[in-house]
């Protein structure tokens, strides 16, 4: 079935910078966007930005304008998350997930990966 | 920036209607989503297009967007239903989710 398969934990310092991967499978990668989500401890669900894998346009949160970018490889059915200039407040989960390019909905989701901000 | 505000929790007795409520400016006039989330899982898709749900999906779970207001319904509601529920939409393609509702299935 459709799968987003994500990387591992990372444990940044204040001020680095951290690349989260996804990869899909079972659907055509380069026919959908890919929006990535992040998730501070107990808190809610903050959309940060999309891709269209097809042409690599993308939109980002304002909140993230300047220290984030996504990017795609469409030879590795892949969507990479790139956010600089960390701090605590960046330590979350952060997640992967499909929609069509009408936005109608985000599915599936990947696993998640915690990075974890702390000097 | 475009906000969407959900109850913090919402209680239910097994067997009764839960109904999860979302508000924001002309929300009836945006498509809106609603995920699942039980603890230490990723979200789960439940509802789109205010009221279709995906293949896999209990009939149990329904939803209306109308006026700033979209509801999410689960009829009979059963203890595998408890989680956190958050509703979703799009501002001119910027995504915006609500805080989330805990529902509690006593």
């Amino acid at each position: 079935q459709v799968q987003l398969v994500q990387s591992g934990a990372e444990v940044k310092e204040p001020g680095a910078s951290v690349k989260v991967s996804c990869k899909a499978s079972e659907y055509p990668f380069s026919s959908f966007a890919i929006h990535w989500v992040r998730q501070a401890p107990g808190q809610r669900l903050e959309w940060m930005g999309w891709i269209n894998a097809g042409n690599g346009n993308t939109k980002y949160s304002q909140k993230f304008q300047g220290r984030i970018a996504i990017t795609r490889d469409t030879s590795a059915d892949t969507a990479y998350l790139d956010l600089t200039s960390l701090n605590s407040e960046d330590t979350a989960v952060y997640y992967c997930a499909r929609s069509p390019f009408d936005l109608r909905w985000l599915d599936p989701w990947g696993h998640g990966t915690l990075v974890t901000v702390s000097s | 920036s475009y906000e969407l505000t959900q109850p913090p929790s919402v209680s239910v007795s097994p067997g009764q209607t839960a109904s999860i409520t979302c508000s924001g400016d002309k929300l009836g006039e945006k498509y809106g989503c609603w995920y699942q989330q039980k603890p230490g899982q990723s979200p789960v898709l439940v509802i789109y297009q205010d009221n279709k749900r995906p293949s896999g999906i209990p009939e149990r779970f329904s939803g209306s967007n109308s006026g700033n207001t979209a509801t999410l319904t689960i009829s009979g509601t059963q203890a595998v239903d408890e989680a956190d529920y958050y509703c979703q939409a799009w501002d001119r393609s910027t995504g915006v989710f609500g805080g989330g509702t805990r529902l509690t299935v006593l």
